[in-house]
C-alpha cells in the first residue's frame, strides 16, 4: 500500500527556520517525483515544486522559487520542505504528493495527510 | 502565468446531474485531472487523464474534454458528493503544474 506520512503540526515565530518531512512507503521512492502543495486557510491548492529522489532533480513553481527549498534523502525514503525565515503568510496546510509525471501526464495520485504550519508572533 | 478557470460554486439537488467546468488555453495539449476535497481531508483524485476514473471512485463520476474546456460530471449526485472540486493541469510544455481555483459543490 502506497503511503506518504508527513511530520506533525508546527507552530513557529516569524523569522524562524523550519523543515517538514514526508516519508514514502509501499513503492519505489526513487522512481516517482514527490511534490509539495500549499493550501492557505480557506483557500485553494497551489503547486510549490517537485523533486525526483532518483537524481535530486528539483523544479519550483515561479511563485515559490527562492522562498522554499525542496530536498530528499533517498536512503530513508523521505522528502523535505524547508524555510530559512518564516513569515506569517507561510501559515498554511502543506501536502506532500506523489507526482506521476511525463511530458503530457502530470498529476498527484497519492497525498500525504498534510502538515499544518502556523507562523505567529 | 497560466491559469485554469472554474466557477466558484455549483448547486444541485440529490439525484440530479452536476457539471463543473474548467477552462484553460493549454488543455488541448495537456491532460486535465479532478480532485475532490472534503473539509478537513486531503484531496483525492476522482478523474485523471481527462476521463479516466481511478479504482474505487464511483461510476457516477466522469470527465470529458472539448477544446479548451474540460468538464467533471457527477450523475445522480448524492449528499456525500458535497465537497470542493479542483481541476489541475500543466502549462503547454508540461513544466509547471497549475490548479483551478476550486468549485464548491452544494447538494441542496
Amino acid at each position: 500500500e502506497v503511503q506518504l506520512v508527513q511530520s506533525g503540526a508546527e507552530v513557529k515565530k516569524p523569522g524562524e527556520s523550519l523543515k517538514i518531512s514526508c516519508k514514502g512507503s509501499g513503492y519505489s521512492f526513487t522512481s516517482y517525483w514527490i511534490g509539495w502543495v500549499r493550501q492557505m486557510p480557506g483557500k485553494g491548492l497551489e503547486w510549490m515544486g517537485i523533486i525526483y529522489p532518483g537524481d535530486s532533480d528539483t523544479r519550483y513553481s515561479p511563485s515559490f522559487q527562492g522562498q522554499v527549498t525542496i530536498s530528499a534523502d533517498r536512503s530513508i525514503s523521505t522528502a523535505y520542505l524547508q524555510w530559512s525565515s518564516l513569515k506569517a503568510s507561510d501559515t498554511a496546510m502543506y501536502y506532500c504528493v506523489r507526482h506521476v509525471k511525463t511530458t503530457v501526464v502530470n498529476y498527484f495520485d497519492y497525498w500525504g495527510q498534510g502538515t499544518l504550519v502556523t507562523v505567529s508572533s | 502565468s497560466y491559469e485554469l478557470t472554474q466557477p466558484p460554486s455549483v448547486s444541485v439537488s440529490p439525484g440530479q446531474t452536476a457539471r463543473i467546468t474548467c477552462s484553460g488555453d493549454a488543455l488541448p495539449k495537456q491532460y486535465a485531472y479532478w480532485y475532490q476535497q472534503k473539509p478537513g481531508q486531503a484531496p483525492v483524485v476522482v478523474i485523471y487523464k481527462d476521463s479516466e476514473r481511478p479504482s474505487g471512485i464511483p461510476e457516477r463520476f466522469s470527465g470529458s474534454s472539448s477544446g479548451t474546456t474540460v468538464t467533471l460530471t457527477i450523475s445522480g449526485v448524492q449528499a456525500e458528493d458535497e465537497a470542493e472540486y479542483y481541476c489541475q493541469s500543466a502549462d503547454s510544455s508540461g513544466t509547471y503544474v497549475v490548479f483551478g481555483g476550486g468549485t464548491k459543490l452544494t447538494v441542496l
